[in-house]
């Protein structure tokens, strides 16, 4: 049964370009959200999280958006840089900060095209 | 800050041998550590939570006894997998957290293969 969602297995983006990366979450039991970045041969790196008590968060050029009432999550990366080019995990916990359990989607693939 | 080592990055051994993998928080101390096995084309499943100085906390499905977890320090975590066979091949990763208000930060993961 899986929980949370990345129904994109991939994504292609024009540099310059609005990257939007979509999560979907069954539990309504999450309370805090995530997303993690990940290189091939590398750990996945923390990038942005959002509060179950809230609908946006922003950190320069990423945004996550929370539809609660949807159990959808968004990110979006603006202007997209050829940086960006990873996998993008979307994770959900039912604790605060995420610091315990967290449950993963399955990643879409990011690439950007310069 | 918050760096996390996981060694080895890569192992491959024969069925029936035992493979220890060790998770390091770098620049602080984790009271807690996690570790996660990805196998392909699937999410990171959580295996187990490992506090320092208690037992870990296994989800359900995952053998304890097959797979040994000891915390003994606020930097150390070891994962040993015991009597691995083919089926046990996959991706492993840790992951630590600072404190409860901080997120968890993850290894670069093992890749360990079975044959």
């Amino acid at each position: 049964d899986q929980q949370v969602k990345q129904n994109s297995p991939s994504l292609s983006v024009q540099e310059g370009r609005i990257s939007i990366l979509n999560c979907d979450y069954t539990n309504s039991m999450f309370d805090y959200f995530l997303w993690y970045k990940k290189y091939p041969a590398e750990g996945p790196t923390f990038l942005i999280s959002i509060s179950s008590i809230k609908d946006k968060n922003e950190d320069g050029r990423f945004t996550v958006f929370l539809n609660k009432s949807a159990k959808h999550l968004s990110l979006h990366i603006v202007p997209s840089q050829p940086g960006d080019s990873a996998v993008y995990f979307c994770a959900a916990s039912g604790t605060t900060f995420g610091n315990e359990k967290l449950t993963f989607g399955t990643g879409t693939r990011l690439t950007i095209i310069p | 800050g918050a760096v996390v080592s996981q060694h080895p990055s890569w192992v491959i051994c024969k069925s029936g041998t035992s493979v220890k993998i060790e998770c390091r928080s770098l620049d602080f101390q984790a009271t807690t550590m996690f570790w996660y096995r990805q196998f392909p084309k699937q999410s990171l499943m959580l295996m187990a939570t490992s506090n320092e100085g208690s037992k870990a906390t296994y989800e359900q499905g995952v053998e304890k006894d097959k797979f040994l977890i000891n915390h003994a320090s606020l930097t150390l975590s070891t994962l040993t997998v015991t009597s691995a066979h083919p089926e046990d091949s996959s991706f492993y990763i840790c992951s630590a957290r600072r404190d409860s208000n901080q997120p968890q930060h993850f290894g670069d993961g093992t890749r360990l293969s079975i044959l």
